[in-house]
């Protein structure tokens, strides 16, 4: 089935410090792959997407890019901020399997003055 | 358009009590997810429905749970005689036919 893979936390940064979240995936269908950002006590915030192969999502800074070579969906960010503190998680919804997403356990990011 | 609106924000139930969990679509989508985050976790797939059809049910535990997607009227989730491991967030998502999909607030189980 489905799965996805991502980088183990809590990840500590200082501010402007470049961010770097790992996220691979299986999946036997041609999914869209996102990265969903959860402040604390909130829900699940859109950051961004891309849908098929080679395609670079962008938002607020951060970017991924699709990489079928690789099934990675890797999160980057050039210079983070405090603001940036929350869970990142990776997901992957196929078509071939109901538009359900599948979600990595998350990455919880601390980012310090 | 107003987002997809879940409610209530906090539930506390005793156990053996039942809570019903409401989540209103965004304005357009047919499409409604249900995930469960327990603390520390990750989102975990329950039920996918289209109105007044279940899709897709892998993900829900085979007893005490159940939900539905009316004609009119939200959705609801449904867990009868609840114990101290259900405990947890319980997020809604809707979409539209393309899946991206946007989610709810979440609600907040408490069993005590």
């Amino acid at each position: 089935g489905d799965s996805v893979t991502q980088m183990e936390g809590p990840v500590t940064l200082s501010e402007e410090a470049c961010l770097t979240i790992n996220c691979t995936y299986t999946a036997t269908g041609y999914p869209s792959l996102f990265w969903y950002v959860q402040y604390p006590g909130e829900g699940l915030q859109l950051l961004l997407k891309a849908t098929k192969a080679d395609d670079k999502g962008s938002n607020k800074g951060f970017e991924a890019t699709y990489r079928k070579e690789t099934t990675s969906f890797h999160l980057e960010k050039g210079s983070v901020q405090v603001s940036d503190s929350a869970v990142y998680f990776c997901a992957l919804s196929d078509r071939t399997n109901a538009g359900k997403s599948t979600f990595g356990d998350g990455t919880t990011l601390t980012v310090k003055p | 358009n107003a987002g997809v609106m879940q409610n209530p924000r906090h539930l506390v139930r005793r156990r053996g009590q039942e809570a019903r969990l409401r989540c209103s679509p965004m304005k357009g989508h047919s499409h409604v997810y249900w995930y469960r985050q327990l603390p520390e976790e990750g989102l975990k797939f329950m039920v996918y429905l289209q109105k007044e059809n279940i899709i897709d049910e892998s993900g829900m535990p085979k007893e005490r749970f159940s939900a539905e997607f009316p004609k009119e009227g939200p959705s609801i989730l449904r867990i009868q005689q609840v114990v101290r491991g259900d405990s947890a967030a319980y997020f809604c998502a809707s979409s539209p036919p393309t899946n991206e999909q946007y989610f709810g607030p979440g609600t907040r189980l408490t069993v005590t």
